[in-house]
């Protein structure tokens, strides 16, 4: 079955600092993966995504994530956090073969302390 | 250019009731999904409209029903509901291009009391 896996609920880091948010997957075939962000009382903004080709995307507000096939992960990545990146960040996964249902993981707490 | 709108932002029913709740996507977007997000949950895939059909549906029960209109708005009716029915639920609009950007709305807040 098709699933993402965010494997901590929360992640804390200090301003200025990098950081990491963890994803894994799991599907038979080829993947999209996306990142999307959640901020209080909102919905969803999209980050980046992950189609084909080169194993690091760039997306918005200075995030990354790195694709990794043999380890089925997905991790999103900043080298500088800012205390406005504090917010909920959702992994999700579309098989190529499905062209309508996208699978969000559980999420991840982000939050940065000044 | 308007993103995607929901209505209402807020809803309160009892069990038994029924609801429908409204959304309006992008500008230029003919693909709108639905999702549930239970608190301090991801958000669940309930079921996707194209060109007034559903083409894919997660599992949840025939109580969730939906339609998409000729202008690319949709409703999302839920029937009989029940205490496990309160959530947040968002609507999110897509292009249908295949490179599958969703675009949110901010979503309604149903609880069933």
């Amino acid at each position: 079955a098709q699933s993402v896996a965010q494997p901590e609920d929360q992640v804390n880091v200090a301003e200025g600092n990098p950081l990491t948010v963890k994803c894994t997957y799991s599907v038979s075939g080829n993947p999209y993966l996306f990142w999307y962000v959640q901020y209080p009382n909102r919905g969803l903004q999209f980050l980046l995504k992950y189609i084909t080709g080169d194993n690091l995307v760039k997306g918005s507000y200075g995030f990354e994530a790195e694709f990794n096939k043999s380890q089925t992960s997905f991790h999103l990545k900043k080298p500088s956090a800012l205390v406005s990146d504090s917010a909920l960040y959702f992994c999700a996964v579309r098989l190529y073969s499905s062209a309508s249902k996208i699978i969000f993981g559980s999420g991840t707490r982000l939050s940065i302390r000044p | 250019d308007a993103g995607v709108t929901q209505s209402p932002t807020h809803l309160i029913k009892t069990r038994g009731q029924q609801v429908t709740l409204r959304c309006s996507p992008k500008s230029g977007h003919d693909t709108v999904s639905w999702y549930q997000q239970a608190l301090g949950q991801g958000p669940q895939f309930i079921f996707q409209y194209y060109e007034e059909e559903e083409r894919q549906r997660g599992n949840f029960p025939d109580r969730f029903s939906g339609h998409q209109f000729p202008n690319y708005s949709s409703e999302l009716n839920v029937n009989a509901l029940l205490l496990g029915d309160s959530a947040l639920y968002l609507c999110a609009s897509s292009d249908g291009d295949g490179n599958e950007k969703l675009f949110f709305g901010s979503g309604t807040q149903l609880s069933v009391l």
